[in-house]
């Protein structure tokens, strides 16, 4: 079945820095991927539509020069979160619809990046 | 908002089949009713989805009423590694997929 990998699966690092999660559609390609965020004990909650060749979609709330998302190719997305804080830490999970499938299709998810920030 | 209403929290014992409900009164003519799962600290993991017809694959089945207001997911024989957070989620064509809080399905021995 159609996998989607996210990488790194779990990143600890200092305050003040920036962090790139890269989620790959390992055996199809995504023309749209999805990023989510959540938070313990609550729900997913999407942060933004990443459109192949094209600037992503960003949530309400969501701040597009603190959450970067480049996705230059049709197998890859990236999100950069930017001077990261505390309050950032959080676990951030992806996901991708197959373009050759029909758009009833479901989307895949990544396994998540468990981000926590010192 | 989710489009979706879904018992906070139901316990099934081993072996038994799980029956969890998922209310979509709003639903429109195009939307589907998708069904995943979250293991704990895990990405959801697809279980089914239908428009309006009764489906079935090896994980489950899916059981949409007539009027599509509602539907059951269906684990035909719960296992222990089947206690998860169970989504109901309606999406149209092509649209991302939001979440709402879910059912913890809890199967014990």
């Amino acid at each position: 079945g159609a996998v989607v990998s996210q990488h790194p699966s779990r990143v600890i690092c200092k305050s003040g820095t920036s962090v790139k999660i890269e989620c790959r559609s390992l055996d199809f390609q995504a023309t749209t991927m999805f990023w989510y965020r959540q938070f313990p004990k609550q729900s997913l909650m999407l942060m933004a539509t990443s459109n192949e060749g094209s600037k992503a979609t960003y949530e309400q709330g969501v701040e597009k020069d603190k959450f970067l998302i480049n996705h230059a190719s049709l197998t890859l997305s990236t999100l950069t979160v930017t001077s990261a804080h505390p309050e950032d830490s959080s676990f951030y999970i992806c996901s991708a619809r197959d373009r050759r499938m029909g758009g009833n299709q479901p989307q895949h998810f990544g396994d998540g990046t468990r981000l926590s920030i010192l | 908002d989710a489009k979706t209403t879904q018992p906070t929290s139901m316990d099934c014992a081993e072996g038994r089949a799980a029956n969890l409900p998922c209310n979509h009164s709003t639903i429109s003519g195009n939307e589907y009713v998708y069904w995943y799962r979250q293991i704990h600290s895990q990405g959801p993991q697809y279980i089914i989805h239908g428009l309006k017809n009764n489906e079935t694959n090896e994980m489950a089945s899916l059981i949409i009423t007539e009027d599509r207001k509602s539907s059951t997911l269906i684990l035909p024989h719960a296992t222990l590694r089947d206690t998860a957070v169970y989504y109901c989620i309606v999406s149209e064509f092509n649209n991302d997929m939001r979440f709402g809080a879910g059912t913890r399905l809890t199967v014990k021995p």
